[in-house]
């Protein structure tokens, strides 16, 4: 399958600062991107649908000012979590989109994750 | 999008085919099936998807019934490697639609 990569996969931070996360797609190129979040023992949440572009299209209950998402290229989008706080912490996943591709449908391939400390 | 229904958790030994089912009763005529399996502190890997048709690759194969009110994952020859949290999906194709919303997936462990 396609592969989708995030960096960094670690970061600790302090409360109050900002942090950003990268997302890229190696072998193909995504119109479409998605961030997740993930809490111990709980399933993926979406966050937000990036199109590139555009303005990403957030989830309910999920502030725009504090996740700030640009997908400025085909192969690129990128997450900042701005005045992170220790309830900000959780593994945060992105994935892209690979397009339909002659009979072959569109699928979604998932980065490996990035897990965020803030203390 | 329709929502699926799963096992929490199933236990299969090394070696043997796991058969892992999915209720998706709700599903619409333009819904895909999606398996997704997350291994512990990765992000999740696709596995297979189909629409009405079994599919089969190199992972698993899947089986949809004639209704496609229910599908089931099968690895045919578990291995330690297979034990992960296993999502079934259902989300229609297409830009807008490729949304993909997780319940709790079945927890798959494949013992020795």
């Amino acid at each position: 399958g396609a592969v989708v990569s995030q960096h960094p996969s670690r970061v600790i931070c302090k409360s109050g600062t900002s942090v950003k996360i990268e997302c890229r797609s190696l072998d193909f190129q995504a119109t479409t991107m998605f961030w997740y979040r993930q809490f111990p023992k709980q399933s993926l949440m979406l966050m937000a649908t990036s199109n590139e572009g555009s303005k990403a299209t957030y989830e309910q209950g999920v502030e725009k000012d504090k996740f700030l998402i640009n997908h400025a290229s085909l192969t690129l989008s990128t997450l900042t979590v701005t005045s992170a706080h220790p309830e900000d912490s959780s593994f945060y996943i992105c994935s892209a989109r690979d397009p339909p591709r002659g009979h072959r449908t569109d699928t979604q391939y998932f980065g490996p994750g990035t897990r965020l400390t803030v203390l | 999008d329709a929502k699926t229904t799963q096992p929490p958790s199933m236990d299969c030994a090394e070696g043997r085919a796991a058969n892992l089912p999915c209720n998706h009763s709700t599903i619409s005529g333009n819904e895909y099936v999606y398996w997704y399996r997350q291994i512990h502190s990765q992000g999740p890997q696709y596995i297979i998807h189909g629409l009405k048709n079994n599919e089969t690759n190199e992972m698993a194969s899947l089986i949809i019934t004639e209704d496609r009110k229910s599908s089931t994952l099968i690895l045919p020859h578990a291995t330690l490697r297979d034990t992960a949290v296993y999502y079934c999906i259902v989300s229609p194709r297409g830009a807008a639609g490729n949304k993909l919303t997780f319940g709790g997936g079945t927890r798959v462990l494949v013992k020795p």
